[in-house]
């Protein structure tokens, strides 16, 4: 079967650095996904890694471990509209693109 | 905004009544994909279509259906409404080219309350 686990809330200063963490066990193993959901809002993406290294997009950045089964999305200079829910998903092989989504950790970003 | 569309953006209904959530996806993505998102739940997938067809199920209930039209469109029929089918509903889409493995970019939802 298929199992993702992150924290599920995580507190940070404006300004400072935090890390989200997620782990993952599943088979035919394709690529994550962070995707930022704002309350009531739709998720969108952030960034998508399937080989193992770091991938840096301004002030996010998101590593893969494909041998540890992890991941970690890096939020650099936090602002308050950070504040929101990230979600780790994992694509499958042979699954016709098919996700499978963790249940979130929300962040909430205190001046 | 990711260019899917979802309409309503809220329903209310009563138990035992049937709805119908529309969708939209991006302008050349051929697939859409259903999630259920519950209070302080993950996304559960439900359902995915490809040009028409169905592609994967998900924990989608029995009283629940989806269909893709020629023009791309997609609909979600839920029936026979229960109190724990208040949710958001989110679709999603992707081109499906055959690539490793595509972004889904979703559409705002549809928030249904079930009294």
């Amino acid at each position: 079967g298929q199992n993702i686990d992150q924290p599920t809330e995580m507190t940070a200063t404006e300004g400072a650095i935090v890390q989200i963490n997620c782990t993952y066990q599943t088979s035919g193993f394709n690529g994550l996904f962070w995707y930022q959901q704002h309350a009531g809002e739709a998720p969108t993406f952030l960034s998508y890694n399937v080989l193992d290294g770091l991938e840096e997009k301004g002030r996010f950045s998101s590593f893969l471990s494909r041998s540890k089964g992890y991941s970690y999305l890096l939020l650099k200079e936090l602002q308050m509209k950070d504040s929101a829910s990230y979600l780790c998903a994992v694509g499958f092989s042979g699954g016709y693109n098919k996700l499978i989504f963790g249940a979130g950790t929300r962040l909430a970003v205190h001046p | 905004d990711s260019g899917v569309t979802q309409t309503p953006k809220h329903l209310i209904t009563a138990t035992g009544q049937r709805v119908t959530l529309r969708c939209s996806p991006r302008s050349g993505d051929l697939s859409v994909y259903w999630y259920q998102q519950s209070l302080d739940q993950g996304l559960q997938f439900l359902i995915q279509y490809y040009n028409g067809e169905e592609r994967a199920k998900g924990n989608i209930l029995e009283r629940f259906s989806a269909q893709q039209f020629p023009d791309l469109h997609s609909e979600l029929n839920l029936s026979s409404l229960e109190l724990g089918d208040s949710a958001l509903y989110f679709c999603a889409s992707s081109v499906l080219s055959g690539a490793l493995q595509e972004t889904q970019y979703f559409g705002p939802g549809t928030r249904l309350l079930v009294l």
